[in-house]
Formats: C-alpha cells, sequence, structure tokens
C-alpha cells in the first residue's frame, strides 16, 4: 500500500521557473527519498534525507523534511523542459519503503 | 552508479501461460530486493520484499501462488507471472539495495511492460 501524499497531483511551470513538490506520511521513518520516472521507465534516486536531517541540496534540487509535521517537499530551481517527469517521494523505515502518489511535472519550453 | 537489469523489457503472452521477469544488480550485492506493479499515471504498488536466501514477503492482496518470486543469489530475483490473466496486464518494476541497509537508495530496474492476450 502506498505510505504518503503527494501534491500538487500535476504541476505545469514555464522552463527558468522553479517547481516545488510536497510530500506529506503517515508513519514513523528512518528517511525520506526523492525519485524521478519518465513515461514508461524505471525510477531514478535525486536524493535521500535522514529523519535527523532538515534540509538538504543537490545541484538544483533542495530538499526539507519536517519529521514533526511528517512532510517533505522537493524544490528543483531553474527548471528545464528536461526537466518534464513523475516525481515520487518514498518513505523508507527499517526495511519498508513506500512511494507517495507522484506529482507530474511539466515544463513548458 | 549501481545498476540493476531488469529483463524482458516487454512481453506479451497468451492467458493461462507464466512469464518470468528477471532482475539483476550488475554491479552491487542485493540483500534486499522489491517488486512493484504500477498501473498507468498511477504510483508504485508494493507486491513483495525478497531477501536472498529467504521466502519473500508479500503484501497483503497479493496472491504468493500467483506471482512467484524467487531471490537465490545477491544478484538475482525472479518474479513469475503463474497462468497469467489479461488483469494481469501492467508494468512491474524491480528495484534492488546494496548492503548497506535501509539508508541506502534504492536502484530501480527500467520495467517490464505485461500484456496478456
Amino acid at each position: 500500500s502506498q505510505q504518503g501524499e503527494e501534491d500538487p497531483q500535476a504541476l505545469s511551470i514555464q522552463e527558468g521557473e522553479n517547481a516545488t513538490m510536497n510530500c506529506s506520511y503517515k508513519t514513523s521513518i528512518n528517511n525520506l527519498q526523492w525519485y524521478r520516472q519518465n513515461s514508461g521507465r524505471g525510477l531514478v534516486h535525486l536524493i535521500l534525507i535522514r529523519s535527523n536531517e532538515r534540509e538538504k541540496h543537490s545541484g538544483r534540487l533542495r530538499v526539507t523534511l519536517d519529521t514533526s509535521k511528517k512532510s517533505s517537499s522537493l524544490l528543483i530551481t531553474a527548471s528545464r523542459a528536461a526537466d518534464t517527469a513523475s516525481y515520487f517521494c518514498a518513505t523508507a523505515f527499517n526495511n519498508d519503503m513506500r512511494f507517495g502518489a507522484g506529482t507530474r511535472l511539466t515544463v513548458k519550453p | 552508479g549501481a545498476v540493476v537489469s531488469q529483463h524482458p523489457s516487454r512481453v506479451i503472452c497468451k492467458s493461462g501461460t507464466s512469464v518470468k521477469i528477471e532482475c539483476r544488480s550488475l554491479d552491487f550485492q542485493a540483500t534486499t530486493m522489491f517488486w512493484y506493479r504500477q498501473f498507468p499515471k498511477q504510483s508504485l504498488m508494493l507486491m513483495a520484499t525478497s531477501n536472498e536466501g529467504s521466502k519473500a514477503t508479500y503484501e497483503q492482496g497479493v496472491e504468493k501462488d500467483k506471482f512467484l518470486i524467487n531471490h537465490a543469489s545477491l544478484t538475482l530475483s525472479t518474479l513469475t507471472v503463474t497462468s497469467a490473466h489479461p488483469e494481469d496486464s501492467s508494468f512491474y518494476i524491480c528495484s534492488a539495495r546494496g548492503t548497506t541497509g535501509t539508508n541506502s537508495p534504492l536502484h530501480f530496474g527500467n520495467g517490464t511492460r505485461l500484456t496478456v492476450t
């Protein structure tokens, strides 16, 4: 079963704009991870943030985690058309990994 | 980076036949592999978790006799869809985690598009 809820379900922006996606979850976690999926392909790991971390950066990606609110956000800055994909958050606890419903991001050139 | 190879990428089979999907970790040892099913424009639904050398743990509602999972080595897990029916048509994805445990990312195969006619 799925763990988290993501919003928005779909997001459409212009190239150069920032994209923010949110993820909420319900249970305890060891870490939270964000993945990207191009249509009809597997998922690619983007970034992992541990439960004792609050913010993490990787290139144009910025992830925050608020364990008190059980929520995380993924910010993609200066978006590009190639960022068009579905983005999923996933919560990890012990040997279990659960994915959110995903956000479909469209970046228009 | 860590690579997971999933084969075949596409398969079409007739109703009643069985289909085997392979998931291999090419450059790392995968103590745990996960099998997911994904419907169009939806998230990944975890089907089962398999640990090398032990029986897979199936999620509620997943028939273990229909979806046979074998994780015989640290680099290979297989999912066999037995007596496939049209409703089994879906996108199946495997992922693997290395020996470093929960705080390591999952590495995904590119998925298998199964169509049962």
